[in-house]
């Protein structure tokens, strides 16, 4: 099945400094993939659908200058907190959809980040 | 008012028991409907679709009814590895195909 790689799986940084998430989709080509946030006991939030050769589209309430999100192949997305804070400190969840084959959407495994 | 809505629990349940979780949604326009799993700090899991017509996997029932835009699933003999939050999802209309979660119903299985 359809596998999406993420890292990395948690990271510690200092308020201030920007932190760099991968998701990789392993065995499909993803066009389309979804940035998700989750605070502690709370759902997961859409920030953006992040689209292969084109700028990401934000939901509302998001900053796009504060998560910038790249999506430079058919396999590769990647979002960076920037001058993080540690109001920033989340669960981040990207997910993928190989439209190819119609498999539900797959989820990476998460960043848990923490902001000091 | 919150796209889907979800009673967030928690269930406490002894094993063995039946327990029915259910979600509403607020777009009539949405297209598909799922119900995941999530266990504590992982990423969510897709448990089952769910289709008009109700569909059935193993222990695990789901309903929908778009007239009343209501979402169920009913859980049979619980198992303590059951014990997880149950996500209600809809996939809304539009280009991209978001998927839109509901907060989560925890459900705890005792022994």
């Amino acid at each position: 099945g359809a596998v999406v790689s993420q890292h990395p799986s948690w990271v510690i940084c200092k308020s201030g400094t920007s932190v760099k998430i991968e998701c990789r989709s392993l065995d499909f080509q993803a066009t389309t993939m979804f940035w998700y946030r989750q605070f502690p006991k709370q759902s997961l939030m859409l920030m953006a659908t992040s689209n292969e050769g084109s700028k990401a589209t934000y939901e509302q309430g998001v900053e796009k200058d504060k998560f910038l999100i790249n999506h430079a192949s058919l396999t590769l997305s990647t979002l960076t907190v920037t001058s993080a804070h540690p109001e920033d400190s989340s669960f981040y969840i990207c997910s993928a959809r190989d439209m190819a084959t119609n498999y539900g959407y797959t989820f990476g495994s998460g960043t848990r980040l923490t902001v000091v | 008012r919150k796209e889907v809505e979800q009673d967030p629990g928690p269930f406490n349940v002894p094993e063995g028991a039946t327990v029915a979780f259910n979600c509403t949604y607020s777009n009539s326009a949405s297209q598909s409907f799922f119900w995941y799993r999530q266990d504590c700090r992982k990423e969510p899991k897709l448990l089952m679709s769910v289709y008009s017509s109700g569909n059935e996997d193993g222990r695990f029932t789901a309903q929908l009814n778009r007239a009343s835009q209501y979402i169920s699933l009913l859980i049979r003999d619980s198992k303590l590895s059951d014990s997880a939050t149950y996500l209600c999802v809809v996939n809304n209309a539009g280009g991209y195909n978001k998927l839109i979660f509901g907060a989560g119903t925890r459900l705890a299985v005792h022994p």
